[in-house]
């Protein structure tokens, strides 16, 4: 099956520090999301990005769908960016069918 | 911002009963899914709808029963629960597949002891 894998695992920041996130995937993506969990568990999503750059904000994600990869660049980062961001493929073409990566866990320290 | 609601928050269940968790969505949105969490995983596809009566299987839907009775209503049932469906349920809807952006509820933390 597909197969979404992301790196870092954790990431420990000062405040202002950027971070940079990566998202691999095994099979060809027709969606690509990328969610933000806060600690106490909700889940929101930032951006969808299936292919090319796009930003929002503090966010930017790359997504280079032929080498099945993404990557998510948060800039100037705040204490309140901290949580675990996850990132989840659709490969069934029709029925946003999401498999997600186990995310990354990022700490900004004041 | 699309408006899904899950109940209960929080369940405590007992191996061998039956737990039925709910959903409901005000949007208008076509498709409902049904998610689980793992503590320090990402999400599970359980099971999606996208009409009314009618469920299809996502990638884990053993031990799991879903309904969809309304455009508006998805329910996850587990006929007899086990220790291993311990986890926090997500369920989430979209306008339509595709590319359509996914909205999640506040998800529902089951304990089956």
């Amino acid at each position: 099956g597909q197969q979404v894998q992301q790196s870092p695992a954790s990431l420990v920041l000062q405040e202002g520090e950027n971070a940079e996130l990566q998202c691999n995937f095994s099979s060809t993506a027709t969606q690509l999301q990328w969610f933000y969990q806060s600690p106490g568990g909700s889940l929101v999503s930032l951006l969808s990005n299936p292919s090319g750059t796009k930003h929002t904000g503090r966010l930017t994600s790359t997504t280079v769908t032929k080498e099945r990869r993404s990557s998510l660049h948060i800039s100037s980062s705040q204490t309140t960016d901290s949580g675990t961001y996850l990132c989840a493929i659709d490969a069934s073409g029709s029925f946003n069918k999401l498999t997600f990566g186990a995310g990354t866990r990022l700490a900004v320290c004041p | 911002e699309a408006a899904v609601t899950q109940s209960p928050r929080s369940k405590v269940a007992v191996t061998g009963g039956k737990v039925t968790l709910s959903c409901h969505q005000t949007n208008n949105h076509d498709y409902m899914y049904w998610y689980r969490q793992d503590t320090g995983h990402g999400l599970r596809l359980i099971h999606y709808s996208y009409v009314a009566d009618s469920t299809e299987k996502g990638d884990i839907p053993d031990g799991y029963k879903a309904s969809r009775p309304s455009q508006e209503n998805f329910s996850l049932i587990l006929e007899l629960a086990s220790l291993s469906q311990t986890a926090v349920y997500f369920c989430a809807s979209s306008d339509r597949g595709g590319q359509d952006t996914q909205y999640f509820g506040p998800g529902t933390r089951l304990l089956v002891l």
